[in-house]
């Protein structure tokens, strides 16, 4: 079975500093890869996702995310935050073989002025 | 399209009580999940259909809970009795099948007293 670990439970970035965030999955195959944003109170929104092809993916809200094989890897990166970034943010996996997604822990995001 | 239209927003309840919860997926969608967040345990998902069928109610934590799809743009998610324990945010969310991104709906509130 797939699974996704998110090391970060909680990181803290100054407005206008770059963020990263990391995503680590397990599955034996391709996976399919999302990364999704829940502001506080609200549902989750999809910001990216990876099935194919080029492996740096670029997402609304200015995010990217670069899948790396060779690491297991999905990170999510942003160059310049702005506060309304601050939310709790959730990789997500699927398979070829399943139509369930497994997600990470989740990492909250804090934007200090 | 009107997103994922979850009912009510907020529920609070007496320990005891049946409680329904109920989701509109997006028109078109034919897989649907049911996810409760918690502080303590992340995202979990309880159950998911596909076509009205469900696939996988695994994550359902008790013979008290019970979820059906009547039809492609309906589904509830019943506990019958509630306990505190319950109380959490329910998450309802559809995908146009397997391998595409899930999109969700604000959540329920539940509050179990």
């Amino acid at each position: 079975a797939q699974s996704v670990t998110q090391p970060d439970i909680h990181i803290t970035v100054s407005e206008g500093a770059s963020l990263e965030l990391r995503c680590n999955y397990s599955y034996g195959a391709t996976p399919y890869l999302f990364w999704y944003v829940q502001s506080p109170g609200q549902g989750l929104q999809l910001l990216l996702k990876y099935f194919s092809g080029d492996t740096l993916v670029q997402g609304i809200k200015g995010f990217e995310a670069e899948f790396k094989r060779s690491q297991s890897s999905f990170n999510l990166r942003k160059p310049s935050v702005h506060w309304s970034d601050a939310a709790e943010y959730f990789c997500a996996v699927g398979t070829t073989n399943d139509y369930k997604l497994s997600f990470g822990a989740g990492t909250t995001v804090t934007v200090r002025a | 399209d009107a997103g994922v239209i979850q009912s009510p927003r907020h529920e609070v309840t007496e320990m005891g009580q049946e409680v329904t919860l109920r989701c509109k997926p997006i028109s078109g969608h034919n897989s649907l999940f049911w996810y409760r967040q918690t502080m303590m345990r992340g995202l979990e998902l309880l159950i998911y259909f596909n076509n009205n069928v469900p696939i996988d109610d695994s994550g359902m934590p008790e013979d008290r809970f019970s979820a059906k799809m009547p039809n492609a743009s309906f589904s509830t998610l019943k506990i019958q009795p509630s306990e505190p324990r319950d109380s959490a945010v329910y998450f309802c969310a559809s995908s146009a099948g397997p391998n595409t991104e899930a999109f969700f709906g604000q959540g329920t509130r539940l509050t179990v007293v």
